[in-house]
């Protein structure tokens, strides 16, 4: 069984530039959380979709950061203008249903000068 | 909010030793606590988790226990070996939604 995909793995932009990754959580599973890790910190939660429905975007800074989940599968994260504290690992996870194992991608490391 | 303490940041054992990981919660209502192991550039993966109405968990060589009276948590890994080497993660949750996760321990074992 095929795990979380995202793209691309590794991204370096300069500051004001736009930039998008892409998420394909794991077939069938409903719940798709786009996290954002610094380097030498845990994940931090941007926003969790039931299905193509945004459940908590609380802490997604909306001013610049936009997510999508059209059809209910793969999702996509945007940021734009980037910023220089943008720089960090951005994390897609998926789980079958709320409660079940939280099963994350390998990441899509963002660099941005 | 809840905030997650990890402690150490840093952990460095002999081959063959027992590791120990300890994390602390804030939010009493938190009631499932994963640990989740990140190598490097790779993304976390769980490793064992634990729920609030159990005290202890074992999976092989890995072991979580819970005090919940105390608010905190511990990851134990007996007869570390090379490949056990990584950043390890703790996390809590009310709701099994929002997770928060501690900052990280990085455990080095020395063959």
């Amino acid at each position: 069984e095929a795990g979380v995909v995202q793209s691309p793995r590794y991204k370096i932009i300069e500051k004001k530039q736009p930039v998008a990754f892409w998420c394909n959580p794991i077939s069938g599973h409903n719940t798709l959380y786009w996290y954002r890790q610094n380097l030498g910190q845990g994940p931090e939660l941007l926003i969790r979709y039931e299905n193509e429905e945004a459940v908590d975007d609380s802490q997604l800074p909306k001013d610049r950061f936009s997510a999508e989940r059209l059809k209910g599968v793969d999702s996509t994260l945007k940021i734009q203008p980037a910023e220089l504290g943008d720089s960090a690992v951005y994390l897609c996870a998926s789980s079958l249903v709320p409660g079940n194992t939280i099963y994350f991608g390998e990441g899509s490391w963002l660099t941005v000068v | 909010g809840e905030n997650v303490e990890q402690h150490p940041s840093t952990l460095s054992v002999q081959e063959g030793d027992s590791a120990v990981i300890k994390c602390t919660y804030s939010d009493s209502a938190s009631n499932y606590f994963p640990w989740y192991k990140q190598e490097l550039g790779k993304g976390p993966q769980l490793i064992i988790d634990i729920r609030s109405n159990v005290g202890e968990k074992k999976d092989q060589r890995i072991a979580v226990t819970l005090n919940k009276t105390a608010k905190h948590f511990s990851l134990h890994i007996t007869e570390t070996q090379p490949e056990d080497s990584a950043v390890y993660f703790c996390a809590a949750s009310r709701d099994f939604n929002k997770f928060y996760f501690g900052s990280g321990t990085k455990l080095n074992v020395k063959p």
